[in-house]
């Protein structure tokens, strides 16, 4: 099935600090989605894009749909320590409309 | 609105037993998931719904059964558990086919001896 390469596994930063983390694939995806799982948590929808090009914001995080559809990136600006989890990318490629693809996640740690 | 709520939250089986978690969501959502999440693979699904009275098998429905007899409950059953479905299970649901989007639910975390 299709996989979504997700970088990078884990972060280190210092609070304050500005993060990047990124999800490709290699076939074309219609829709990504970007999640935050904390510890003994479910995951929680931070971000969803549709269109090939959209920069969607949600206070200190912004994300992007590649335009080359095969990619998603995911910014965090300010740091701080609750920003700490694991940040999954999720995607649709046309196969399933039912199914989404998971990437592996970015582990994000905040030194504050 | 509680969302999607699972029960329970953990357990521990002995291999061969059999158990049951359920799922339920108060969104009136169509569609329902099961995923398990293991360190170093993600989430993975194991069998979803596309409606009251139906399901589908996922990427890794061997050892599983579901069912979906009332639109807000997902059941998941274990008829004989394994130490392989030692795992932390997640239950999501989703409104419709133009939205994407899943909403979790907290857990269930499943140790199997």
């Amino acid at each position: 099935g299709q996989q979504l390469n997700q970088s990078p596994q884990s972060m280190f930063i210092q609070e304050g600090e500005d993060v990047s983390m990124n999800c490709t694939s290699s076939s074309i995806f219609n829709t990504w989605l970007w999640y935050k799982q904390e510890p003994g948590e479910g995951p929680v929808l931070l971000i969803a894009l549709y269109k090939a090009g959209e920069l969607t914001s949600n206070g200190r995080l912004t994300a992007q749909f590649g335009i080359t559809r095969k990619d998603s990136f995911l910014n965090i600006s300010a740091s701080i320590p609750s920003d700490v989890g694991i940040y999954f990318c999720a995607g649709n490629s046309g196969g399933s409309n039912y199914k989404l693809t998971f990437g592996k996640g970015t582990l994000l740690t905040v030194n504050p | 609105n509680a969302g999607v709520t699972q029960t329970p939250k953990f357990r521990v089986l002995k291999t061969g037993q059999s158990m049951t978690l359920l799922c339920a969501q108060d969104m009136n959502h169509e569609y329902m998931y099961w995923y398990r999440q293991d360190p170093g693979m993600g989430l993975r699904l194991i069998h979803y719904s596309v409606g009251e009275g139906t399901t589908a098998k996922g990427e890794v429905p061997d050892g599983y059964n579901v069912s979906r007899l009332k639109k807000q409950n997902f059941l998941l059953g274990l008829e004989s558990a394994a130490p392989s479905q030692t795992s932390v299970y997640f239950c999501a649901s989703r409104k419709e086919l133009a939205a994407y989007e899943q909403y979790f639910g907290p857990g269930t975390r499943l140790t199997v001896t």
